[in-house]
């Protein structure tokens, strides 16, 4: 069965950068566009950005550029996020999501999620 | 990229229908029909139930249904169960740059 599983929960320093991997197995890795999600204490979700199938194209979301970081390891089934210069507004559960299938093209809907890893940024 | 418009709650006896709104703009909601649902349950990841509007992924009960009209979808909910009490969310792809957005999120309470 399809399961993404995440490197486990950090607490950084302002400033800091902090990476986090997730494993996927049970599907072709090179099969599917994979995104990050994240989610800040009680609030909503927040579409972070995708790496495409290719491991090499990537897209992020306009007010994380510059600071954020997605690669993708075929290898090993793993995708990872870096995020750099963090700040408190930063704190948040981190999702590795996987989009779902492409048939005509690419579906745009995200059917798998990992566990998420808990990022917590705090002097 | 602003956020969908979402109520921040819904409520229903069991057995009975609720409907959520999410509300974009003609560049998001309006122009595609990328429209989907999520469902999180307090402590745990999101899990999709319904794609490009009204579609259910295997094994979504058929009691979750979607639709849209303009820029606004909806997710309604024949019958509630104790266990749709959850956050819903609904997400669009927005088109330039790639970009999603995501609803605000409402709380649906079974009274």
């Amino acid at each position: 069965q399809v399961q993404l599983v995440q490197s486990g929960a950090e607490v950084k320093k302002p400033g800091a950068s902090v990476k986090i991997s997730c494993k996927t197995s049970g599907y072709t890795f090179s099969n599917h566009f994979m995104h990050w999600v994240r989610q800040a204490p009680g609030q909503g979700l927040e579409w972070m950005g995708q790496a495409n199938p290719n491991g090499i194209t990537t897209k992020y979301a306009q007010n994380l550029q510059g600071r954020v970081t997605m690669t993708r390891d075929t290898s090993t089934s793993t995708l990872y996020m870096e995020l750099s210069s963090l700040r408190s507004g930063d704190t948040a559960m981190y999702y590795c999501v996987r989009e779902g299938e492409q048939l005509s093209g690419p579906s745009r809907n995200f059917d798998y999620w990992g566990q998420g890893t808990l990022v917590t940024v705090s002097s | 990229q602003s956020a969908l418009t979402q109520p921040p709650s819904a409520s229903g006896s069991p057995g009975q229908p609720v409907t959520i709104s999410c509300t974009g703009t003609s560049s998001d909601i309006g122009l595609f029909n990328h429209v989907s649902w999520y469902q999180q349950h307090p402590g745990k990841a999101p899990k999709l139930m319904i794609y490009e509007v009204d579609k259910r992924p295997s094994g979504v009960p058929d009691r979750f249904s979607g639709s849209k009209s303009g820029n606004t979808a909806s997710l309604t909910v024949s019958g509630l169960q104790a266990e749709d009490e959850a956050d819903y969310y609904c997400c669009s792809y927005a088109g330039s740059s790639n970009a999603y957005v995501f609803g605000s999120g409402t709380k649906v309470t079974v009274l």
